[in-house]
């Protein structure tokens, strides 16, 4: 099955910094999406994007989808950012990246 | 919109009793939804894919006999943890999504605990 590898695993950031997620395929996915669970577990989505570009306040999202991979950035980082951020493409078959964890700290 | 409600949202069993788990779209309608299982400090892993009106399909190394899937209409999928033990304790999520490969909308979870 399609691989997917996220980096960085772990990401420690000072209140207010900027950081960039990336999601890389091994083969080629028909749709993507970004999703953060906060601390108590609830899962939001970010963006479904199966290629482009998409802006929703400090988040957006790049997917470039000849390359297989796909970039999160959040800027101006809150401590409300922490969390696990991770990606989700389908092919035939659903599949995960192992996801970031992030810190944010006061 | 894309709603996706949970229940219960905690529940605690005895060891060898089953229990079910709600999955409703509350204002879409979902020919596809996902139930996934999350252990402590791990990724989501995806259990199955519910289709409506039809069999769920497994993924490998779960048991279809254990964790039964029911998605009779377009809008309830079901979950039942037959004869639980407490290495099934774990935090179980759905997602829907109006069709495959379309977006998912995530359910706030269940925390199920087997004593």
């Amino acid at each position: 099955g399609i691989q997917v590898e996220q980096s960085p695993p772990d990401l420690i950031l000072q209140e207010g910094a900027n950081s960039t997620l990336r999601c890389n395929f091994s083969d080629s996915v028909n749709n993507l999406q970004w999703f953060h669970q906060n601390p108590w577990g609830q899962l939001i989505n970010l963006f479904y994007i199966p290629s482009g570009t998409k802006q929703n306040g400090r988040l957006s999202a790049t997917t470039v989808a000849t390359e297989r991979y796909s970039l999160l950035y959040i800027s101006s980082s809150q401590t409300t950012d922490s969390g696990v951020y991770s990606c989700e493409g389908s092919a035939r078959q659903l599949t995960f990246g192992s996801g970031t964890q992030l810190t944010v700290l006061p | 919109g894309a709603v996706v409600s949970q229940h219960p949202s905690r529940v605690i069993c005895k060891s060898g009793t089953s229990v079910k788990i709600e999955c409703r779209s509350l204002d879409f309608q979902a020919t596809t939804m996902f139930w996934y299982r999350q252990f402590p400090k791990q990724s989501l892993m995806l259990m199955a894919t519910s289709n409506e009106g039809s069999k769920a399909t497994y993924e490998q190394g779960v048991e279809k006999d254990k964790f039964l899937i029911n998605h009779a209409s377009l809008t309830l999928s079901t979950l039942t943890v037959t004869s639980a033990h407490p290495e099934d304790s774990s935090f179980y999520i759905c997602s829907a999504g109006q069709v495959w490969g379309d977006e998912q909308y995530f359910g706030p979870g269940t925390r199920l605990t087997v004593t």
